[in-house]
């Protein structure tokens, strides 16, 4: 198993619409997590940390569900400019690198 | 100004060819890094550096050097190229070293051998 998991999609979403993604992790000693985003032949970029209480930032979302080992994204309103692929980062206790789950490709559809 | 630069930005060359990547960073930071992302958009680490120090050196082969000369530079040597080293190469860098989680990433380099 994968230390973090992400549904690749793609996920196709209509323009105004809210999505969806999740990302799983197989350590439990996990320490941070984060969304960084990034765009086609781009380089990847910080979206946002995720809390363990949850935290918005604006039309995003991010939550931490530790029980059940994952993390979600929630884009809402989504805009023609949110199309990119999304990846989940993990960092581990005693593993002091960041792991990346292999991203979520969303596209907003007009 | 670029923060995190790294060059050439395409490179193609020919299998058995020894090749070398440049990265630069103008943010201050203590720590650098080099990430391999192959044609599944898989982002796997391969070496870091802090303050011109190796602290994570993933199952790399040998063929690859890091090359650190100061805390600003982190090159990347790679000998007898292959064909599964076709990749995007990214270049990082972030402040509190490996357990920061702001990496500021190069543009990457896009290495295609034949």
């Amino acid at each position: 198993r994968k230390e973090v998991e992400q549904d690749p999609g793609p996920f196709n979403v209509p323009e105004g619409a809210t999505v969806a993604f999740n990302c799983t992790y197989s350590n439990s000693a996990s320490q941070s997590f984060f969304w960084y985003r990034q765009d086609c032949r781009k380089e990847p970029k910080l979206l946002m940390s995720v809390y363990s209480s949850g935290n918005e930032d604006g039309r995003f979302t991010a939550q931490l569900n530790r029980a059940s080992q994952y993390i979600s994204l929630l884009i809402r309103d989504s805009k023609l400019s949110d199309s990119a692929t999304y990846l989940c980062v993990v960092i581990f206790f005693g593993n002091e690198k960041l792991t990346f789950g292999t991203g979520t490709r969303l596209t907003i559809i007009p | 100004d670029t923060a995190v630069s790294q060059t050439p930005k395409y490179l193609v060359t020919q299998m058995g060819n020894d090749k070398s990547i440049k990265c630069e960073q103008n943010l201050g930071h203590d720590t650098m890094y080099w990430y391999k992302q192959d044609s599944k958009k898989f982002l796997k680490i391969m070496f870091s550096y802090n303050n011109k120090e190796l602290i994570i050196n993933e199952t790399v082969p040998n063929r690859f050097s890091p090359k650190s000369p100061d805390k600003a530079h982190l090159n990347l040597h790679i000998n007898s190229l292959e064909l599964g080293d076709s990749a995007v190469y990214f270049c990082a860098s972030s402040q509190l070293g490996p357990g920061a989680n702001v990496l500021t990433f190069g543009a990457g380099s896009r290495l295609t051998v034949l």
